[in-house]
């Protein structure tokens, strides 16, 4: 079975500080996916990042970093300089891939404080 | 501009009812989902669709129906079976790679259901 553990429920922060959120996923597979989402207030869940489990790679997409780790099993999301409009929840999910059912974590709710 | 239209956005119904939730898209996705979240549970999934006329049950289907008759459409129905139907209801669409690899979901904007 799959699980995803997001064990951060609500994490405050001022504005400008820098925040990681935790993610630690478990799975059987050698072949899995990653992924983290956004949800702001109005409810849609925007897609930030897909991570395959062979490329160990980190990534960095303006303030944002991700730090995946197979040894832990940890998928880490960094905000650097955080702002308001980054006041969300956010999920981390693992999938099999193709069709296969996409695992949610319980989400991470981030409220930055100007 | 390509996306997912959900509809309406807030849905109220009287206990004992059966409701249907629209789920569009346009996007030209192959498969189709319905999640339900509820405050601090995440998402679990209903029931996904991977090609038209075809659908299988998520986690937690029981109480839920159902149709893919075109791609671009995937309407559910909250039936009055559903214990406790109260929540907040997302759709989704992804098309995956010919490779076999995964595409990201694509979520709509949600439809919040309250039974009265």
């Amino acid at each position: 079975a799959q699980k995803v553990t997001q064990a951060q429920t609500e994490i405050s922060v001022v504005e400008k500080e820098d925040v990681t959120l935790d993610c630690v996923y478990e799975t059987r597979d050698t072949t899995y996916y990653l992924f983290w989402y956004k949800q702001p207030p109005s409810g849609e869940l925007v897609f930030l990042i897909r991570r395959n489990s062979f490329d160990e790679q980190n990534e960095i997409s303006g303030r944002y970093s991700w730090n995946f780790q197979k040894s832990t099993s940890s998928f880490n999301f960094t905000i650097t300089a955080s702002q308001v409009v980054d006041s969300a929840v956010y999920f981390c999910a693992l999938s099999r891939g193709g069709y296969q059912k996409v695992t949610f974590g319980t989400g991470t709710k981030l409220q930055v404080i100007p | 501009d390509g996306g997912i239209t959900q509809s309406p956005k807030y849905l109220f119904r009287k206990e004992g009812q059966n409701v249907t939730l629209s789920c569009e898209q346009n996007l030209n996705h192959d498969a189709m989902y319905w999640y339900r979240q509820d405050p601090g549970q995440g998402l679990r999934l209903i029931y996904y669709s991977q090609i038209v006329n075809d659908f299988q049950k998520g986690d937690i289907a029981e109480g839920y129906s159902v149709s893919r008759e075109k791609k671009e459409s995937f309407p559910l129905t909250v039936t009055s079976a559903q214990k406790n139907p109260t929540a907040f209801y997302l759709c989704a669409s992804s098309k995956p790679e010919t490779s076999g690899a995964y595409n990201e979901q694509f979520f709509g904007p949600g439809t919040r259901l309250t039974v009265l």
